[in-house]
């Protein structure tokens, strides 16, 4: 049971490039999270989702997009990256929506330049 | 606008006695709070929770107490060991929001 697993774990961009993260658990959650973490502050939501094909924008949605086609992946995408997308990126998931625990992978460290 | 506030970024103790982390919130409709903690290159685990029904929930050396009336809850850990110093956070949700809403992080160093 590897729990939730995210590639790569850094990645360094060029101003206007595009990538993906990838964000998989094996733990047979339906609901699936994208959370930026910025030096000195806290995780700030970006998108989730309650189920396979049901994403929804989170506090900091702009520039990136997500989806959600099983049970078990939920890819981020930037697109044209920016500086300001220079953070450290988690995903999480949980078994029952918000009030429950989340389980975290273990980040992407994403530079941008 | 901050929701979910700790206001001391760290805190160091000896080993052996009580640490104490404190958070603080704004929104009346949070009623579930949940402490993470983080080490350095991880991801953030689940510590524990309370909900608004309750104003304290234990489990081993972690005690975590919610104070509504001040909108205030904060973390005991006791005894302190130096396996704790991690960065620790604090979050809340309710209001029929699912969304978990985030303080800043307290570094805790315990020192042997």
């Amino acid at each position: 049971n590897a729990g939730v697993t995210q590639t790569p774990k850094f990645r360094i961009l060029k101003i206007g490039q595009s990538m993906t993260l990838q964000c998989t658990q094996d733990m047979n959650h339906n609901y699936m999270y994208w959370y930026r973490q910025d030096p000195g502050m806290g995780l700030k939501l970006i998108y989730y989702s309650v189920g396979a094909g049901i994403t929804d924008k989170g506090e900091v949605p702009n520039g990136y997009n997500v989806s959600r086609s099983t049970t078990e992946d939920f890819p981020l995408r930037l697109e044209l990256a920016a500086p300001s997308q220079t953070s450290v990126y988690f995903c999480a998931s949980s078994y029952i929506l918000g009030g429950n625990e989340q389980y975290f992978g273990p980040g992407t460290r994403l530079t941008v330049t | 606008d901050q929701q979910v506030k700790q206001n001391s970024p760290s805190l160091s103790v000896q080993e052996g006695r009580i640490s104490i982390l404190n958070c603080d919130y704004t929104n009346s409709m949070f009623d579930y709070f949940l402490w993470y903690k983080k080490y350095p290159a991880e991801g953030p685990t689940f510590l524990i929770s309370i909900s608004s029904i309750k104003d304290k929930n234990e489990d081993g050396r972690f005690t975590v107490f919610l104070n509504k009336s001040a909108k205030h809850l904060s973390l005991h850990i006791v005894p302190s060991q130096p396996g704790d110093s991690a960065v620790y956070f604090c979050a809340a949700s309710g209001g029929g929001s699912e969304k978990l809403v985030f303080g800043k992080g307290m570094k805790l160093t315990v020192n042997p």
